[in-house]
């Protein structure tokens, strides 16, 4: 049973414009959420993350925003940049060292 | 500086054959975890250990052994190889949760690909 998911295998963004990656989970005791970016051959680098006491959080470039009744949350990249290509995971938590992870999103940013 | 190592980073054998998986952190994180990445790249949670204590053990078969001989260190054998254990395996390392609600980043190794023949 997979309680974080990721919907879009992958996305195609022209370099300079936004992208905008999916997750969605099902178990509402999730308190916390995490984005990886992952590039071939590479384990998992951490991005950015958020706590359920917020809907947003900004880093940089990096935006993640969280939809508590929705049970959704979302990676905003602007602007795009061909380094940004990668596989993203989501990830969630509740109040344990247990992760949860989405299947990846796989981000091409087209020069 | 390379915070989670895991070695070997390729590893082909038969199957039957038993092999280990070494992982080392220099992170000075107490919990250490297994994580298998199958073909549809899930990411699935094996095994964790905290000060050297197995807290997770999830539904592996038990031709998986982790073993733990200090903080930094949590190495993954599995005996009697099968196909179906090909697959990618991370390590990854955290401190432990602070605050009531916060989880704890982890920081992944690079993965060993395994590929049972």
């Amino acid at each position: 049973d997979q309680q974080v998911k990721q919907n879009s295998p992958s996305l195609s963004v022209q370099e300079g414009r936004i992208s905008i990656l999916n997750c969605d989970y099902t178990n509402s005791m999730f308190d916390y959420f995490l984005w990886y970016k992952k590039y071939p051959a590479e384990g998992p680098t951490f991005l950015i993350s958020i706590s359920s006491i917020k809907d947003k959080n900004e880093d940089g470039r990096f935006t993640v925003f969280l939809n508590k009744s929705a049970k959704h949350l979302s990676l905003h990249i602007v602007p795009s940049q061909p380094g940004d290509s990668a596989v993203y995971f989501c990830a969630a938590s509740a109040a344990s060292n247990q992760f949860y992870f989405g299947t990846g999103t796989s981000l091409t940013v087209i020069p | 500086d390379t915070a989670v190592s895991q070695t070997p980073k390729y590893l082909v054998t038969q199957m039957g054959n038993d092999k280990s998986i070494k992982c080392e952190q220099n992170l000075g994180h107490d919990t250490m975890y297994w994580y298998k990445q199958d073909s549809k790249k899930f990411l699935k949670i094996m095994f964790s250990y905290n000060n050297k204590e197995l807290i997770i053990n999830e539904t592996v078969p038990n031709r998986f052994s982790p073993k733990s001989p200090d903080k930094a260190h949590l190495n993954l054998h599995i005996n009697s190889l099968e196909l179906g254990d090909s697959a990618v395996y991370f390590c990854a390392s955290s401190q432990d949760p602070g605050l009531a609600g916060e989880g704890e980043t982890q920081y992944f190794g690079p993965g060993t690909r395994l590929l049972v023949l």
